[in-house]
């Protein structure tokens, strides 16, 4: 079957470092795109990586390792607004999405 | 603003009924998408629709069932309503549906089954 693991909650400080992880197993890959939500809002896009590397844009970086089958999601300098639930999914051979269970960021002051 | 409206924001209505939820999707975006979200859970998908035809199913009820209309609109239409149907429902819209076309996703409508 298809899945994507990612850790169902990390807490960090404001100001801080933090990197979600997200390991999936699909029929095929075509890419690895994260979104944010926060409580009872609507998911909103990120990033999408096809390629290997990191990608930068602002406080957030993604980055993918297609022979682990590997990605994370880095959120730096952290601020009270980014304690969201963040989903990684994958566009499979199909080029259907495959959702991860989600994580929640809780940041601390 | 994702330019994806939902409509109703709120439903509430008693177990065994029957209720239609609304979308329209971003001006331009072809592929429409129907997503199931319990309290405090993940995205569920549950169809996807391109230019007025079925793409995909997912994990969706037969209870359940949508239709995308020709000015692109859909409908996702439950009836015989469990309570265990009280979810956010999100429709989502994308511009081609196909490689990396990132979702837009509207702001929801709640339903609450009583």
């Amino acid at each position: 079957g298809q899945s994507l693991e990612q850790p169902s909650e990390v807490t960090a400080v404001e100001g801080a470092i933090v990197q979600i992880n997200c390991t999936y197993q699909t029929s095929g890959f075509y890419g690895l795109s994260w979104y944010q939500q926060h409580d009872g809002g609507a998911p909103t896009f990120l990033s999408y990586n096809a390629l290997d590397g990191l990608e930068e844009t602002g406080r957030f970086s993604s980055f993918l390792s297609r022979s682990d089958s590997y990605g994370y999601l880095l959120l730096q300098e952290l601020q009270m607004k980014d304690s969201a639930s963040y989903f990684c999914a994958v566009l499979d051979s199909n080029y259907q999405l495959i959702w991860g269970a989600g994580t929640k960021l809780i940041i601390k002051p | 603003d994702s330019g994806v409206t939902q409509t109703p924001k709120h439903l509430i209505t008693a177990t065994g009924q029957r209720v239609t939820l609304r979308c329209s999707p971003r001006s331009g975006d072809l592929s429409v998408y129907w997503y199931q979200q319990s309290l405090d859970q993940g995205l569920q998908f549950l169809i996807q629709y391109y230019n007025g035809e079925e793409r995909a199913k997912g994990n969706i009820l037969e209870r359940f069932s949508a239709q995308q209309f020709p000015d692109l609109h859909s409908e996702l239409n439950l009836s015989s309503l469990e309570l265990g149907d009280s979810a956010l429902y999100f429709c989502a819209s994308s511009g081609s549906g196909t490689e990396n076309s990132p979702l837009h996703f509207g702001n929801g409508t709640r339903l609450t089954v009583t």
